[in-house]
């Protein structure tokens, strides 16, 4: 079985710039989440999905941050513009249900903005 | 403020060696997680604790849920450098479906 699927795995760019991230969760996961993580640390949940419904997006910085999962299936977390401090580790995460804790983490996509 | 507080932060051991460690909270978890996070690659579910005062084996590795199910506890016994990497402790609050809290991480790095 094909675990969590996320490109680029490395992304460099300017300041100001847009940036766009993509995520194909485990087959039949129905939950999928965003999560910022920064060097050394745990992971920030930045939004999470229920099917194509984002019922968790109270840490999202709106202002920037944007982020879709149009048929409830894979999903794209974008930031215009992007800003050095942006700069981190963005994982994608799924699970089968709300009610099934256990995550499924894939690699995820570094970003350095310079 | 860290919901979930893990102790120590960073740990170098020689091969062989034990040791523990902590994630501490002071409040209830209905369910706590523990993951392994290498290099370059997403975190890796280690085990899930339910019940206060659960003890789970994984090979080399020892799981404890405190009674209150407020803390928990990872021994690594004879530590080898596969080892090596991010520990990270993750609880779900019995308010808030769906939502896991990750402590801030344990760096262990084991020498040969």
């Amino acid at each position: 079985e094909a675990g969590v699927v996320q490109s680029p795995r490395y992304k460099i760019i300017e300041k100001k710039q847009p940036v766009a991230f993509w995520c194909n969760p485990i087959s039949g996961h129905n939950t999928l989440y965003w999560y910022l993580q920064n060097l050394g640390q745990g992971p920030e949940l930045l939004i999470r999905y229920e099917n194509e419904e984002a019922v968790d997006d109270s840490q999202l910085p709106k202002d920037r941050f944007s982020a879709e999962r149009l048929k409830g299936v894979d999903s794209t977390l974008k930031i215009q513009p992007a800003e050095l401090g942006d700069s981190a580790v963005y994982l994608c995460a799924s699970s089968l249900g709300q009610t099934d804790y256990e995550q499924y983490f894939g690699p995820g996509t570094r970003l350095t903005v310079t | 403020t860290q919901l979930l507080e893990q102790s120590p932060q960073f740990l170098s051991i020689q091969e062989g060696e034990n040791l523990t460690v902590y994630c501490n909270s002071s409040s209830v978890f209905s369910s706590l997680q523990w993951y392994r996070q290498e290099p370059g690659e997403g975190p890796v579910l280690l085990v899930t604790v339910v019940t206060g005062g659960e003890v789970k084996k994984l090979k080399r590795l020892t799981f404890q849920f405190g009674d209150a199910r407020k803390d928990s506890s990872l021994h690594i016994t004879a530590a080898q450098p596969g080892d090596t990497g991010l520990y990270l402790c993750a609880g779900a609050r019995p308010s808030n479906t769906g939502k896991l809290i990750f402590g801030q991480g344990t760096t262990l790095q084991v020498k040969p």
